[in-house]
């Protein structure tokens, strides 16, 4: 069965940092792009960032270019969110999200299949 | 960055209505859009990928169509159980972007 548990989320401070992590299980996890997404209390899903099987690219929404840095431990099934100088616009709840991708005619898809349960952020003072 | 808008906002049906959602993007991507159901406290889950592809265990009920830039997800007979936001998300390339969702409510 496929597992995705977020953990690492709380109360910071603004200018403070939080490192969120993700914990895999039930698949080979060194064989898919991870991600994170996130929700504002009330809002929307934005993407926040993507990292490759191994972890050669990662990508960003710009809110958080320079921020927060995406990362993965292959050997122990692990997908990390290091979040720096962090704003009140931050607060939202996290989730890391497999994408076990779909290719077809040349092109391959992001297929976001399964999600963790998610963390909650609060930044404020 | 590619945006995403969704129509309408919000909609409210009766079990066994025809339920059609739209999903508009700025530039053209092909058909390299899913469809995604949250429910209020849940994580998203997965409907659609490559526009029309049916995720497994999802119902027959639901069909996604479109390439370019217009794009449809459609419940054919809407099911008590399929009350929730709706977002589209584009996967044309990064940053990918999720559309502002549609909050569907049953009568």
């Amino acid at each position: 069965e496929v597992q995705l548990v977020e953990s690492g989320g709380g109360l910071v401070q603004p200018g403070g940092s939080l490192r969120l992590s993700c914990a895999a299980s039930g698949f080979t996890f060194s064989s898919v792009y991870m991600n994170w997404v996130r929700q504002a209390p009330g809002k929307g899903l934005e993407w926040v960032a993507t990292i490759r099987e191994d972890g050669s690219e990662k990508y960003y929404v710009d809110s958080v270019w320079g921020r927060f840095t995406i990362s993965r431990d292959n050997a122990n099934n692990s997908l990390s969110l290091q979040m720096n100088s962090l704003r009140a616009e931050d607060t939202a709840v996290y989730y890391c999200a497999r994408d076990r991708g779909y290719c077809s005619g040349g092109t391959c898809y992001a297929v976001f299949d399964y999600w963790g349960q998610g963390t909650l952020v609060t930044v404020s003072s | 960055a590619i945006q995403m808008t969704q129509s309408p906002s919000s909609l409210s049906a009766s079990v066994g209505d025809r339920v059609t959602i739209t999903c508009r993007a700025s530039l053209g991507i092909r058909n390299e859009l899913g469809w995604y159901q949250q429910k209020p406290g849940t994580a998203p889950k997965l409907l659609i990928y490559a526009a029309s592809n049916l995720e497994s265990g999802v119902p027959s009920r639901f069909s996604g169509s479109g390439s370019g830039t217009d794009f449809t997800l459609t419940i054919s007979s809407l099911q008590p159980e399929d009350f929730g936001t709706y977002y589209c998300l584009h996967d044309h390339n990064y940053p990918l972007t999720f559309g502002p969702g549609t909050k569907v409510d049953i009568k």
